[in-house]
């Protein structure tokens, strides 16, 4: 089986842009969550994407978002970039949204000017 | 809110010696999962512990899951250059939202 992948790997985006990241989960997998990472920080959860419905949201502002279509494939957004948003952005896919574990992609490195 | 103290933060160690990192949870969790993340890399799942005072050994690695389903560790023996990396530990609350630690990162001293 094919595991997690993310496009695009690398992003250079200017201050006050707007970014729309990639997800593509393992086959079968119809969980989807977004994570933050930055150095040195731990995992920053973003939401979670179950059937096309947003099933959990961490605490970030509005300007985060986020979608998952039918075929599970997700993508999340981020309007007006600031500095702080350079991180790295993962994406994890499970079977399901309870009790199982987390598969997690490569990863995008989104880099704010 | 809820959340899942793991520590130490950081542990130094020598090629040989053991490594032990502890998670803490305000309140009980359905299971306890560990992942480790090798610098440059995304974290990898290592195992899931389900049942109160659940054991779980891959080789070198022992894995706890403690009487009241509030805490865990992840103890690694003898420890070689290909532990290194950051080790996480993440609970699935009542409400099935996973909640994180924060990672151990371990070190293997030159």
């Amino acid at each position: 089986k094919a595991g997690v992948t993310q496009t695009p790997r690398y992003l250079i985006k200017t201050r006050g842009q707007q970014v729309t990241l990639s997800c593509s989960p393992i086959s079968g997998h119809r969980s989807v969550s977004w994570y933050q990472q930055t150095p040195g920080q731990g995992l920053q959860f973003l939401f979670e994407y179950f059937s096309e419905t947003q099933r959990n949201k961490g605490n970030f502002p509005g300007r985060f978002s986020g979608r998952q279509f039918s075929n599970s494939r997700s993508e999340m957004n981020v309007s007006t970039l600031e500095l702080g948003d350079s991180a790295l952005y993962l994406c994890a896919s499970s079977l399901s949204s309870r009790a199982y574990e987390q598969y997690f992609g490569p990863g995008t490195r989104l880099t704010v000017t | 809110g809820q959340q899942v103290m793991q520590i130490p933060q950081y542990q130094h160690v020598q090629e040989g010696e053991d490594f032990t990192t502890y998670c803490n949870s305000s309140t009980t969790l359905s299971n306890i999962q560990w992942y480790k993340q090798r610098p440059g890399g995304h974290p990898v799942f290592l195992i899931q512990l389900v049942k109160s005072g659940e054991v779980k050994k891959q080789k070198r690695l022992t894995f706890q899951f403690g009487e009241a389903k509030k805490n865990s560790s992840l103890h690694i023996t003898a420890t070689q250059t290909t532990d290194v990396g950051t080790y996480f530990c993440a609970g699935h609350n009542s409400n099935y939202q996973l909640i994180w630690g924060a990672g151990t990162k371990l070190i293997i001293k030159p």
